[in-house]
């Protein structure tokens, strides 16, 4: 069946300008996870989502950085005004609920953003 | 502030060979660790996963170790493959919250 997709797959912009990433998650799943990746780091949270409502927020960087879920289907992480700094991979993943163990969480192959 | 370390970026060894990759943690919030695989261009995998209130899970050629006096986390392959080559990163759930913190990534290379 299909994973966890992710568009688009690679994004070059301009510091100052807004990026849109988007997140399809598999069909079914409720839960659903958007992190971050610099070069050299570990994947760092940026924020949760139940459904279509996010009940931790508390890894987005700046107020620069939101999130919404339509549902319990698509999700998009907005960055406006980009800085250099926010040049990284983004990955998203789910799962059928939250689980804590980890096992039942998909990663999708995730969006690397260039800011130049 | 790193919370979950792996302190060697990377790390070669021969196949069949056991593999050893290492992580330290230093919240004790911590209720399960995770173990993830993430090949080039792909997003990361599951592998395994153990509770705080355990010491050792086993899944086929995967064992993690759990030492939570040394705040240490291992994972042993045995034997090594050359498909076992990639970055693993170890995670960490904090208890009471939906987040996961994971280590800066191993990368792992199996010489055949």
């Amino acid at each position: 069946g299909a994973g966890v997709s992710q568009s688009p797959s690679n994004k070059v912009t301009e510091k100052g300008k807004d990026v849109e990433l988007r997140c399809d998650p598999i069909s079914g799943h409720t839960a659903l996870y958007w992190y971050r990746q610099r070069l050299g780091q570990g994947l760092e949270f940026l924020i949760y989502f139940q459904g279509n409502s996010a009940p931790d927020k508390s890894g987005l960087p700046s107020d620069r950085f939101s999130a919404e879920r339509t549902g319990e289907s698509v999700s998009t992480l907005t960055i406006q005004r980009t800085q250099q700094e926010d040049s990284a991979v983004y990955l998203c993943a789910s799962s059928f609920r939250y689980d804590r163990t980890g096992e039942t969480q998909y990663f999708g192959p995730g969006t690397r953003l260039l800011v130049l | 502030d790193q919370q979950v370390k792996q302190n060697s970026p990377s790390l070669s060894v021969q196949e069949g060979r056991i593999s050893i990759l290492n992580c330290d943690y230093t919240n004790s919030m911590f209720d399960y660790f995770l173990w993830y695989k993430k090949y080039p261009a792909e997003g990361p995998t599951f592998l395994i996963s153990i509770s705080s209130i355990k010491d050792k899970n086993e899944d086929g050629r995967f064992t993690v170790f759990l030492n939570k006096s040394a705040k240490h986390l291992s994972l042993h392959i045995v034997p090594s493959q050359p498909g076992d080559s990639a970055v693993y990163f170890c995670a960490a759930s904090v208890r009471r919250t939906y987040k996961y913190i994971f280590g800066t990534g191993t990368r792992l290379k199996v010489l055949a």
